[in-house]
């Protein structure tokens, strides 16, 4: 069966560290996507792609980056961990035109920055 | 500003029925999500509204307005597993979702 994998699931990891959280999946889908999900907020998008070596930034990208050098991968990377980021984080892929497709969503990524 | 709106939190019981209300403010609008989340785990698909009125699945049916920038989730028959937080989230003009904070239903015996 398709699915779409996260790792690690939990991480905690100091202040100004590099982390980067995996994220694949095998739907063949172009589209995929990286939110974060806090207490009283709705989902927040980080970064998206739409294709191989197509990435572009959503409303929280600050502190974050992202590369996509196959259909499978979208790994996250967070240049250096600030407390600011502690947070569930969930990657996402779909089919279709850009954000109109249902969404399939990792099991997500829960990470804690001290 | 894009909005969504919804209930923080309700309490329905066992057997009952429960309707979860999602007002939205946005640059355009292209259609309508609602995703069902429980807790600790990852949020998945329940229906999708592009055209006004009600769309029925099951226990589930979801209603939409574009007029009135107003959409429910109609749950029926309420069981212990429906106790999950419930995600709206309106595709706008530039094809972005934008995401409501969810409500959390609680389901009483």
């Amino acid at each position: 069966d398709a699915e779409i994998t996260q790792s690690p699931r939990h991480k905690i990891t100091e202040t100004g560290r590099q982390v980067t959280l995996a994220c694949h999946q095998t739907w063949n889908h172009n589209n995929m996507f990286w939110y974060r999900q806090d207490l009283g907020h709705g989902l927040r998008l980080i970064h998206y792609s739409y294709g191989v070596q197509d990435t572009n930034k959503g409303e929280v990208s600050d502190g974050y980056s992202v590369s996509r050098s196959n259909t499978e991968d979208l790994p996250l990377t967070l240049e250096s961990a600030a407390s600011s980021q502690t947070s569930v984080y969930f990657c996402a892929s779909s089919q279709g035109t850009s954000d109109t497709g249902e969404l399939f969503f990792g099991e997500g990524s829960r990470l804690t920055v001290l | 500003g894009q909005n969504i709106d919804q209930p923080t939190e309700m309490t329905a019981t066992e057997g009952a029925i429960v309707q979860i209300n999602c007002t939205y403010q946005t640059s355009g609008f292209n259609g309508l999500f609602w995703y069902q989340q429980h807790a600790g785990e990852a949020p998945t698909f329940l229906s999708y509204n592009v055209l006004d009125g009600l769309e029925e699945k099951g226990r589930f049916s979801s209603f939409l307005s574009r007029s009135k920038g107003y959409s429910y989730l109609l749950l029926k028959e309420l069981q212990m597993k429906d106790s999950a937080s419930y995600l709206c989230a309106v595709i706008d003009s530039n094809y972005q979702l934008i995401w409501g904070a969810g409500t959390k239903l609680i389901i009483k015996p």
